[in-house]
């Protein structure tokens, strides 16, 4: 079992740069997120999705857009790369959104913008 | 607005010697406290549930328990192989929006020595 995946592990930008970190969970899990972390500070939920179709946005949304068309796939596009964006971005995933606290984690994309 | 702290920041112990991680949470309304543990490089995994004061969750070496204020987690005689950054997030039940934000803490890194 997979569980969820994550590409690229490992991503450069240059500033004003766009690009797609992809998701895709096999577990049939209805619910998807995306989080990113940054050193001394708490995971931070950018978007999430209850469904396929149905997104929304979560603590920190700006410069960052989502989709959800498979319950499989849930990509996160970087739409202008910034510094600030500089992270490590985890999807995470589970059984429906009423556990969203339960969740199961990708091993991670970490993201350097220069 | 919910705040979760962790402590204590970083803990080393030595196998076997036992001890305990604190988070302490701010929420309107607690919906779910979560315990997750990361590994290096990795995302984190999760431990435990825990809904209401009194309550408490055990596996293997971990055990956690709820007050109405904050959240333990009890390690018991621990292996070098418990060494990880455990991760404390609380869901906070949020009128007219979503329920599905977890506020996660910065962690503890606990150490254990052989």
């Amino acid at each position: 079992n997979a569980g969820v995946t994550q590409t690229p592990k490992f991503q450069v930008l240059k500033t004003g740069q766009s690009m797609t970190l992809q998701c895709a969970q096999d577990m049939n899990h209805e619910y998807m997120s995306w989080y990113r972390q940054d050193p001394g500070m708490g995971l931070r939920l950018i978007h999430y999705s209850v469904g396929a179709g149905i997104t929304d946005q979560g603590e920190v949304p700006n410069g960052y857009n989502v989709s959800r068309s498979t319950t499989e796939d849930f990509p996160l596009r970087l739409l202008s790369a910034a510094p600030s964006q500089t992270s490590v971005y985890f999807c995470a995933s589970s059984w429906t959104s009423g556990r969203a606290g339960e969740l199961f984690f990708g091993e991670g994309s970490r993201l350097t913008v220069l | 607005e919910d705040q979760v702290t962790q402590s204590p920041e970083a803990l080393r112990l030595q196998e076997g010697e036992s001890s305990s991680l604190n988070c302490s949470y701010t929420v309107s309304g607690l919906r779910g406290l979560f315990w997750y543990r990361q590994d290096p490089g990795k995302g984190p995994e999760f431990l435990f549930t825990l809904y209401s004061a009194g309550e408490e969750k055990e596996k293997e070496r971990l055990k956690a328990t709820l007050t109405k204020k904050e959240s333990f987690l009890h390690i018991t005689a621990p292996k070098p192989e418990d060494s990880a950054t455990y991760l404390c997030a609380v869901q906070a039940y949020q009128s007219g929006g979503s329920n599905y934000k977890l506020t996660f803490g910065k962690g503890t890194l606990l150490t254990v020595n052989p």
